[in-house]
């Protein structure tokens, strides 16, 4: 079936712009997480939905990232005013549920330059 | 909180050799995930195997095997038998059991092959 996919694939902006990236995750899938990926590091949690809920939004770094999750299906990570150190890999991923044992599964990621 | 690290930026391994990538972390809890993904260039994370805490029997999933010791929470990875589509980044994470499930990732190890 399908996996998830995020769009765009890749986005530039100029500072001081809003950005919206996209989430599909996989159908089904109640549990969706999205993780920053900056130069050289490892993902970095950034919020965790649980159907339509943020059920903990403690990783966004601050008040210009909003995320939303209307249907509990397609999710939608929002950055206001846009700065240069937003530039990173935005990843998403999905799960069927938030319980053990199931895994994580990953999109392809969005990758944001802010100029 | 928890940590993850990586202590080796860049590996290489002769095509058909054996390599073993490191990591450690930093916990306090006793039962919790560890896991290995791959990241190849197209930024997809790929799940390559995972140890649950509780098992004392090491992972395996073909020619991926990992060396899991709780005391010393160190938990590397040995790739048999190299291939080149091995190449990638390994990024090394944890994850507390029954929580919400967000992984907490080290930086990442870069695994070169040579033909």
């Amino acid at each position: 079936g399908a996996g998830v996919s995020q769009t765009p694939s890749n986005k530039v902006t100029e500072k001081g712009k809003y950005v919206e990236l996209r989430c599909d995750p996989i159908s089904g899938h109640t549990a969706l997480y999205w993780y920053r990926q900056s130069l050289g590091q490892g993902p970095e949690f950034l919020i965790y939905f649980q159907g339509t809920g943020a059920a903990d939004d403690s990783g966004l770094p601050n008040d210009r990232f909003f995320a939303v999750r209307p249907e509990g299906s397609v999710s939608t990570l929002k950055i206001q005013r846009t700065e240069r150190g937003d530039s990173a890999v935005y990843l998403c991923a999905s799960r069927l549920t938030a319980s053990d044992p199931e895994e994580q599964f990953f999109g392809p990621g969005t990758r944001l330059t802010v100029l | 909180a928890q940590t993850v690290t990586q202590s080796q930026p860049e590996m290489s391994v002769q095509e058909a050799e054996t390599v073993t990538l490191s990591c450690t972390y930093d916990t306090s809890e006793s039962d919790y995930y560890l896991f290995w993904y791959k990241q190849p260039p197209s930024r997809q994370m790929i799940l390559v195997i995972r140890q649950e805490a509780y098992k004392q029997q090491n992972a395996t999933e073909n020619r991926f095997s990992v060396n899991f010791q709780k005391a010393a929470k160190s938990f590397s990875l040995k790739i048999s038998d190299s291939q080149l589509g091995d190449a990638a980044m390994y990024f090394c994470a944890y994850r507390s059991a029954g929580s919400q499930g967000n992984l907490i990732f080290g930086k990442g190890t870069k695994l070169s092959v040579k033909p």
